[in-house]
This record gives C-alpha cells, structure tokens and sequence, in this order.
C-alpha cells in the first residue's frame, strides 16, 4: 500500500532549538515528496518539494531514499514556525498525505 | 489574484440527503483535485480532473460520490445519501502542474 507515515502527533521545542519533523514513506519507483503547511486559521499551502532542493523559511528536507525518509529540519526554530506540518508523496496523479505533526514553538 | 475558492464554508444535513460542493479553481490551472480530511488526518485524494475529464477516481470511496467538471473550471462534487461517516472538511486544490497544488479553504460538511 501506498503510505506516508509521520509519527509524531505534536512535537514541542523552544524558540532557538534545532527541529526535525519526520517522514518516512513506502518505497516504490522515484519517489516525488514534499511538505505542506498549514498556519492557524489559513489555507494548506506547499512549504517545499524535495526536487527543488530549496531552503524555504529556513526549512530544508533532504531525500533519504535508503531509509526512505524525507525528514523536515530547521536549525532554529521561530514562534511563528508554530503549525501543521504534512509530508506528502506524489504517485502519478495522485497524492498520499501523511496524518501530520503539530508544531509548537514555545517562547 | 484570487485563490480557490470553496462554497459552502460549511454545510450541515441530515443523513440520506444528497449534497453538493462547489470549488471555483484558481483561472488557467487545468488540473483540479478534491480531497477529504478527517479529524487528526490528514488530506485523502478523492479525485483528480484534467481539463474536464476525471483523469484518477481511484480515491472515491463508493458510488455515494461523484464529481464533475463540464467546463474545465469549476467543479461540483456530490454526495449521495449522506452518511454520518462522510463528515469532514472537504478541500479542493488547483495546479497548473503537478508540482505545486494551491488548496481551497474546505467545506465543513457534518452529516447529523
């Protein structure tokens, strides 16, 4: 089955602490992923993608295709970094998400 | 420019009503996706159109759902005999490629 697992419900840091939010997906073929945020009271929107190789407000997330992992990481984290993080695959057309990890940055 | 839109934000019925979401695409993007999130979940593919062909329904969870797009823009999907298990926040998403997908702001539909 086609499964992007992210195992951490809520993860907690303080302002200025390294952060990595983690993803694992299930191997199969070249595997296209990507991150989307979600802000309190926004709308679900692309943070990065791993084909760009981008650093998008700090963030960077690097393909790991031996563990296949495509964990998000950001060295200092910031309050405003406070949100829903979700991994996702592409397959096709088609999209599998993960379920997900909350953010909190405390002050 | 505008974004996606969704109407309704949120809808209430009742179970056995049929039920219809409306999602205004961002104009020019061909492809169009509709999603749906349960609580603590996160976005689960329904249904992808190109154009106005559905190119991938392999994500409708039964005959209940169908969803249209007669003129390549905005996109119906309905529900029939809604059942209490279909509540959720249904999201449509448009893109001009794959690689970037710009997501309505959902409708919340609660099936009493």
């Amino acid at each position: 089955a086609q499964r992007v697992t992210q195992p951490e419900k809520l993860l907690s840091v303080f302002k200025g602490a390294p952060v990595e939010l983690k993803c694992n997906y299930s191997y199969s073929g070249s595997p296209e992923l990507f991150w989307y945020v979600q802000y309190s009271r926004q709308r679900l929107q692309l943070l990065l993608r791993h084909i760009s190789r981008e650093s998008i407000k700090g963030f960077t997330a690097d393909l790991n295709k031996g563990e296949t992992s495509f964990h998000l990481k950001k060295p200092f984290a910031q309050e405003e970094d406070s949100a829903m993080y979700y991994c996702a695959r592409r397959y096709g057309q088609n999209f599998v998400f993960g379920p997900g990890t909350r953010l909190s940055v405390l002050p | 420019g505008a974004g996606v839109s969704q109407t309704p934000s949120n809808k209430v019925t009742e179970k056995g009503k049929y039920v219809e979401l409306r999602c205004d695409p961002i104009s020019g993007h061909t492809a169009l996706y509709w999603y749906r999130q349960s609580l603590g979940q996160g976005p689960e593919f329904l249904i992808y159109f190109q154009g106005t062909g559905a190119a991938d329904d392999s994500g409708l969870p039964n005959d209940r759902f169908f969803a249209v797009r007669p003129e390549g823009s905005v996109s119906t999907l309905k529900i029939q005999r809604t059942e209490r298990g279909d509540s959720a926040v249904y999201l449509c998403a448009s893109s001009l490629s794959a690689n970037e997908q710009f997501f309505g702001p959902g409708t919340r539909l609660t099936v009493l």
